[in-house]
């Protein structure tokens, strides 16, 4: 099976940079993907690693490691509309298919 | 391009009763994922279609079940309601399997 752990809660403030951290374990691997949602909103796609290292957009960055099951969001120069939950996401082989299985999500709280 | 739509927004339901709740993808793809989002809790993946056949459910009873039309439009049914179902359930769309597009969902309360 898969499973994925990331912290419940995370504080930043304006202007400042923070990392959502985000380990794995599954039995192959295709990538690890971010998604951004807002409070009462939907989940919305960020970005997507499917080999080693640095992926930057824009103020978001999305970082892995394949050898140690790891992943990070980096966000940079942190504005108020920024405070959602975060979750990161597996992609991983199922019965010849890929199947997405998602993290309990990180919630970013960001404060003047 | 229309997004994913999902009916109805709101449904609220009794103990023991039966919910239906759809969803219609974007135009051309054809996996449809649902999930369940209980109050304040992440994702819990509950089924997944792909060209009309369930290729995966979650850790869910039975009572959770649902099905994909020709036009790749879903419907997910909940037997039994129990008062836990209460949760807002989304469905999501995708064509390369990667980007996963959300809808706004349908929030289910069980009385």
């Amino acid at each position: 099976g898969q499973s994925l752990e990331q912290p419940s809660e995370v504080t930043a403030v304006e202007g400042a940079i923070v990392q959502i951290n985000c380990t794995y374990q599954t039995s192959g691997f295709y990538g690890l993907s971010w998604y951004q949602q807002h409070d009462g909103g939907a989940p919305t796609f960020l970005s997507y690693n499917a080999l080693d290292g640095l992926e930057e957009t824009g103020r978001f960055s999305s970082f892995l490691s394949r050898s140690d099951s790891y992943g990070y969001l980096l966000l940079q120069e942190l504005q108020m509309k920024d405070s959602a939950s975060y979750f990161c996401a597996v992609s991983s082989p199922v019965g010849g298919y890929q199947k997405v299985t998602f993290g309990t999500g990180t919630k970013l709280q960001v404060i003047p | 391009e229309a997004g994913v739509t999902q009916s109805p927004t709101h449904l609220i339901k009794t103990r023991g009763q039966q919910a239906t709740l759809r969803c219609s993808p974007i135009s051309g793809h054809t996996s449809v994922y649902w999930y369940q989002q209980a109050l304040g809790l992440g994702l819990q993946f509950l089924l997944w279609y792909d060209e009309g056949e369930e290729r995966n459910r979650g850790n869910f009873p039975p009572r959770f079940s649902g099905r994909q039309f020709p036009n790749y439009s879903s419907e997910l049914n909940v037997n039994a309601l129990e008062l836990e179902d209460s949760a807002l359930y989304l469905c999501a769309s995708s064509l390369s399997r990667v980007e996963q597009y959300f809808g706004p969902g349908t929030r289910l309360t069980v009385t």
